[in-house]
Formats: C-alpha cells, sequence, structure tokens
C-alpha cells in the first residue's frame, strides 16, 4: 500500500494569510492526488483533483500542485469558512489511501 | 441533483455483522462506482472498496476477508456488510462516488453522503 502522510498536522494562522499544507506519498504516484475539505460533522468535500485541477465551484484561493513524490495544497487567502480538516488522497493504485489530516484553524 | 444517505443501525455487538446500505437519489447508479469509506473517531479515511453497477467489486486488502459489497439497481442502492466486527471497527461510514477505477485520473470521491457513525460495544 502507498502511504500518504500530511504535515503539520494542524495549523492556526490568521485571516487572509497564505496557507501551504503538505502531503507526501511512500511511492511515487505522478500527479493522481486529490485534496477533500471536511468541515465538523460534515462529509469530506472535494477540493482539487489531478494535483491541481480545481473542483467546479471551488474558490480559486485554492490551489495544488506537486507530482511524484511530495504535493502541497495552499490557501492564498485564509477566510473564516476555511476552518476545516483538510486531507489528501493518492489515486495512482488500489487501495486508495489518504493521509492524516491537517486541521486549520483561524487565529 | 444526485444525492447519497447512509442508514443502518448505530449500535453493532463485537462478533456480529455490520449491515449499512446507502440510498442514491436524484440519478441513477449507471456508468459510476460507489464506495464505501470509513473514518474511526479522531482519526483519518479508510476506503473499504467499490461496486460497478454491473456488480463487479474491489476492496480494500486490509479488510477483503470480511466485506461484502453489492448493489441493487432497482432500488438505487448498494450495501455494505461487515462481518465479525470488534471495537476497531467503530467509525463513521461514509458512501461515497467514484467516477471511474480504470483510469487513475478518475479515482477521486465527488460525492459523499453525510456518514453515519456506527458503534461496536456489547
Amino acid at each position: 500500500d502507498i502511504q500518504m502522510t500530511q504535515s503539520p498536522s494542524s495549523v492556526s494562522a490568521s485571516v487572509g494569510d497564505r496557507v501551504t499544507i503538505t502531503c507526501r506519498a511512500s511511492h511515487g504516484i505522478r500527479s493522481w492526488l486529490a485534496w477533500y475539505q471536511q468541515k465538523p460533522g460534515k462529509a469530506p468535500k472535494l477540493l482539487i483533483f489531478a494535483a491541481s485541477s480545481l473542483q467546479s465551484g471551488v474558490p480559486s484561493r485554492f490551489s495544488g500542485s506537486g507530482s511524484g513524490t511530495d504535493f502541497t495544497l495552499t490557501i492564498s487567502s485564509l477566510q473564516p469558512e476555511d476552518v476545516a480538516t483538510y486531507s489528501c488522497q493518492q489515486a495512482n493504485s488500489f487501495p486508495i489511501t489518504f493521509g492524516g489530516g491537517t486541521k486549520v484553524e483561524i487565529k | 441533483q444526485v444525492q447519497l444517505q447512509e442508514s443502518g443501525p448505530g449500535l453493532v455487538k463485537p462478533s456480529e455483522t455490520l449491515s449499512l446500505t446507502c440510498t442514491v437519489s436524484g440519478g441513477s447508479l449507471t456508468n459510476y462506482y460507489w464506495s464505501w469509506i470509513r473514518q474511526p473517531p479522531g482519526k483519518g479515511l479508510e476506503w473499504i472498496g467499490y461496486i460497478y453497477y454491473s456488480g463487479s467489486t474491489n476492496y480494500n486488502p486490509s479488510l477483503k476477508s470480511r466485506v461484502t459489497i453489492s448493489v441493487d439497481t432497482s432500488k438505487n442502492q448498494f450495501s455494505l456488510k461487515l462481518s465479525s466486527v470488534t471495537a476497531a471497527d467503530t467509525a463513521v461510514y461514509y458512501c461515497a462516488r467514484l467516477p471511474g477505477a480504470f483510469l487513475a485520473a478518475e479515482r477521486y470521491f465527488d460525492l459523499w453522503g453525510r456518514g453515519t457513525l456506527v458503534t461496536v460495544s456489547s
């Protein structure tokens, strides 16, 4: 199985700050990575697929980059509604695996 | 729009079988792959398996010996059975849609149910 490791496990930032979350795969996964946002008590929501493609309806302040084993999710200007846990998912091979999540809070 | 809704018992006894159903409304099961994913309290997401509307399945090897996913196209539902449960199976269980499985470009979950908490306890 491909292990997905996210860092940091939590981050606290001010409204308007740039926030960057990292996801590392134990083996190369080309660009087959997705990012999800999960607000407390809610189902995950797809934000980005294929490492950098924005899902329809997702604000443009979210962006993704990377390939191979190292990927990043960036929130260019943190908003109060972005408080959530963000998880990465590799789609390169089965079984599909997820990262442990990064909790984003407002300072 | 298409919506998914999980249903089933919220409490299951150890060694028994967990059974959940996902009802798809506002759309058809056809041409999509349908998955179950779970999240233990305070932990990350774990993919359980998927079923294609035609009935073909793929399971996570870590759970394969205990998992059965089935589909009922006449009711627009698919179901999960997990046998011999223990406390480690306590989790929020989600059903989700997978646009494709053969192409890596399609192996992401674009639609989710709200999830249902299943607790394994005597």
